[in-house]
């Protein structure tokens, strides 16, 4: 199946700092990609969906000042927790979608804030 | 997106065929069956998808029923492997101005024992 990486597959970052996560599909050009959020034992939480060259939608009670969303090009998303705090630590997951119908996953970022 | 019922948990004996129930009963005529598996602590896997017929591919098959209320997806052959959380999820196709995203429920925590 079709390949979508993310990049850090681990960050630890403190308190207050911005971090930033990659989405990048390597062997399709991605219309469409999705971002989620996953909390230990629950299931994924859809945080929003970014096209490719406009505004990203978000999910309602997402903020969108908090968890800015990029997707400037058709191979890469990016994902940017501003001023990170302790409740965001989390595992964040990217998924993309070509022009066929099939969805698919990156193996996940784990955000640890100290 | 129509919701989907699945049990929380099952057991499986190595080497038997595994059965995950999915009911959609609000399932809409433009709404795929799609699934996918999550092993702990990556991304989500894509397993198989369907619109009416039961469709197989190298990992699975899917059965949806006549009235498209409920599906199963059946693994022939359980591994230990095999062991993770599956998602029965449906989904708009093309044909609309939905972006076709993926809303994930708690799905079935499939365990796969020797």
């Amino acid at each position: 199946g079709a390949v979508v990486s993310q990049h850090p597959s681990r960050v630890i970052c403190k308190s207050g700092t911005s971090v930033k996560i990659e989405c990048r599909s390597l062997d399709f050009q991605a219309t469409t990609m999705f971002w989620y959020r996953q909390f230990p034992k629950q299931s994924l939480m859809l945080m929003a969906t970014s096209n490719e060259g406009s505004k990203a939608t978000y999910e309602q009670g997402v903020e969108k000042d908090k968890f800015l969303i990029n997707h400037a090009s058709l191979t890469l998303s990016t994902l940017t927790v501003t001023s990170a705090h302790p409740e965001d630590s989390s595992f964040y997951i990217c998924s993309a979608r070509g022009v066929g119908l099939t969805i698919y996953f990156g193996e996940g970022s784990w955000l640890t804030v100290v | 997106d129509a919701k989907t019922t699945q049990p929380p948990s099952m057991d499986c004996a190595e080497g038997r065929a595994a059965n995950l129930p999915c009911n959609h009963s609000t399932i809409s005529g433009n709404e795929y069956v799609y699934w996918y598996r999550q092993i702990h602590s990556q991304g989500p896997q894509y397993i198989i998808h369907g619109l009416k017929n039961n469709e197989t591919n190298e990992m699975a098959s899917l059965i949806i029923t006549e009235d498209r209320k409920s599906s199963t997806l059946i693994l022939p052959h359980a591994t230990l492997r095999d062991t993770a959380v599956y998602y029965c999820i449906v989904r708009v196709g093309s044909g609309s101005s939905n972006t076709g995203k993926l809303i994930f429920g708690q799905g079935t925590t499939l365990q796969v024992k020797p």
